[in-house]
């Protein structure tokens, strides 16, 4: 199985900081990964899909990137509104799995 | 609008057994890959099965043997049959709805819950 690695497990940030959330597979999933945002007590939501394409909807302050086997998520201009935990995924192969989380607080 | 809306959690004892659903609207059912997606209390999201528009399946190693996915094209309907549940299976499952012709997540239920508990 393929395990995905995601740094910070927590980051705390004041707004209009900018903020970056890793993730790394243990092996090459090409550029299949997503990006999702969950706000406690609702359904996650995806941000990015395919490394670096952004949702539509999603606000143009995230984007997504890739170098190798690392993959990040960029918050330009951190917003209240942003404060939530934020998952990688990989869809390179089965079974899919997700990094274990990364919760964003506004200080 | 996608509307993806489950049904079927309960409690129920260690080793039941329990089906749920998934009734979806606003796209082409039989076009996309669902999935079922758990997340137990305070943990992060775990897949646990996927099932594509003509019917092929796959599970998490977890579930394999245990959980069945099965849709009906007609109905818009897609179901997670769940056996010899365990007290880990504890979760809100949701349903989820694949993006075009990958397996990314684009549209996701409200999730029902099922405990696993004596």
């Amino acid at each position: 199985d393929i395990q995905m690695t995601q740094s910070p497990s927590s980051v705390s940030a004041s707004v209009g900081d900018r903020v970056t959330i890793t993730c790394r597979a243990s092996q090459d999933i090409s550029s299949w990964l997503a990006w999702y945002q969950q706000i406690p007590g609702k359904a996650p939501k995806l941000l990015i899909y395919t490394a670096s394409n952004l949702q539509s909807g999603v606000p143009s302050r995230f984007s997504g990137s890739k170098s190798g086997t690392d993959f990040t998520l960029t918050i330009s201009s951190l917003q209240p509104e942003d404060s939530a935990i934020y998952y990688c995924q990989q869809v390179n192969s089965f079974p899919l799995t997700f990094g274990g989380g990364t919760k964003v607080e506004i200080k | 609008e996608v509307q993806l809306v489950e049904s079927g959690g309960a409690l129920v004892q260690p080793g039941g057994s329990l089906r749920l659903s998934c009734v979806v609207s606003g796209f082409t059912f039989s076009t996309y890959a669902m999935n079922w997606v758990r997340q137990a209390p305070g943990e992060g999201l775990d897949w646990v099965s996927g099932i594509t528009g003509s019917g092929d399946t796959f599970y998490a190693d977890s579930v394999k043997g245990r959980f069945t996915i099965s849709r009906d094209n007609s109905r818009n309907t897609v179901w997670l049959q769940m056996n010899s549940l365990r007290a880990e299976d504890t979760a809100v499952y949701y349903c989820v709805k694949s993006l075009s012709s990958t397996w990314q997540f684009d549209s996701w239920g409200q999730g029902t819950l099922v405990t696993a508990s004596s």
